[in-house]
């Protein structure tokens, strides 16, 4: 059974500060991973998404990378805004089965003015 | 861009009652998808739709639950006999077909009473 967890839980920093949020997954046969932004009592907001064959991708000040074999993603925010303040979920689309995601708990980010 | 919307956004309701859930999905995307997240916790997987087929169903879609999507557009989510434990957040998503990514509603949060 696939599970996804999400490190840290929580992360509090300064503003401009740039930050790493780590994420990991046990079965390595995806066929994408996904990055999404929930703010508090809301849906998710879609970041990225990455294709098992993709190593990384940006969007503005984001970058996701995907180490597959190892069984890693990591997202890079740089130069963090009390904007990004949210909660960040990874999700893995596992190959075979159900089209479901399969999600971490989530990493709850504070960026402090 | 119309993106994806969920009817009612809110629903306080006793135990035992029914209720039911609307989803809209972006119109050109042929898969939808329904997930519940509890606080604290990422997105679980329920079930999913290409087009009218309700294709897989998890485990966790006890037999008070049932979806439809009798057209292939929008889709229903029904929770018969309601206990506390369905407390939570239900969010609907949708997209282009396999593979492709998921884009999120707001969802509808479910409060039992």
């Amino acid at each position: 059974k696939q599970e996804v967890t999400q490190i840290p839980a929580a992360l509090s920093v300064p503003e401009g500060e740039n930050l790493v949020l780590n994420c990991s997954f046990t079965d390595s046969a995806i066929y994408n991973l996904q990055w999404f932004r929930q703010d508090p009592g809301k849906g998710l907001t879609s970041l990225l998404l990455i294709q098992s064959s993709q190593r990384e991708q940006t969007s503005g000040r984001l970058n996701a990378s995907l180490d597959k074999s190892s069984g890693r993603s990591t997202l890079y925010i740089a130069a963090s805004q009390p904007g990004d303040s949210a909660t960040y979920l990874c999700a893995v689309r596992p190959k075979g089965g159900a089209d479901g995601l399969t999600f971490g708990k989530g990493t709850h980010l504070i960026i402090q003015p | 861009d119309t993106g994806v919307s969920q009817d009612p956004r809110h629903k306080i309701t006793k135990r035992g009652q029914n209720v039911t859930f609307r989803c809209d999905p972006i119109s050109e995307h042929n898969r939808l998808y329904w997930y519940r997240q509890t606080l604290g916790q990422g997105p679980e997987f329920l079930t999913y739709f290409q087009n009218e087929a309700q294709l897989e169903k998890s485990r966790l879609l006890s037999d008070r639950f049932s979806a439809e999507r009798p057209k292939g557009s929008f889709s229903t989510l029904e929770i018969q006999r309601t206990e506390q434990g369905d407390s939570a957040m239900y969010l609907c998503a949708s997209s282009h077909g396999s593979g492709y990514e998921q884009y999120f509603g707001p969802g509808t949060r479910l409060t039992v009473t």
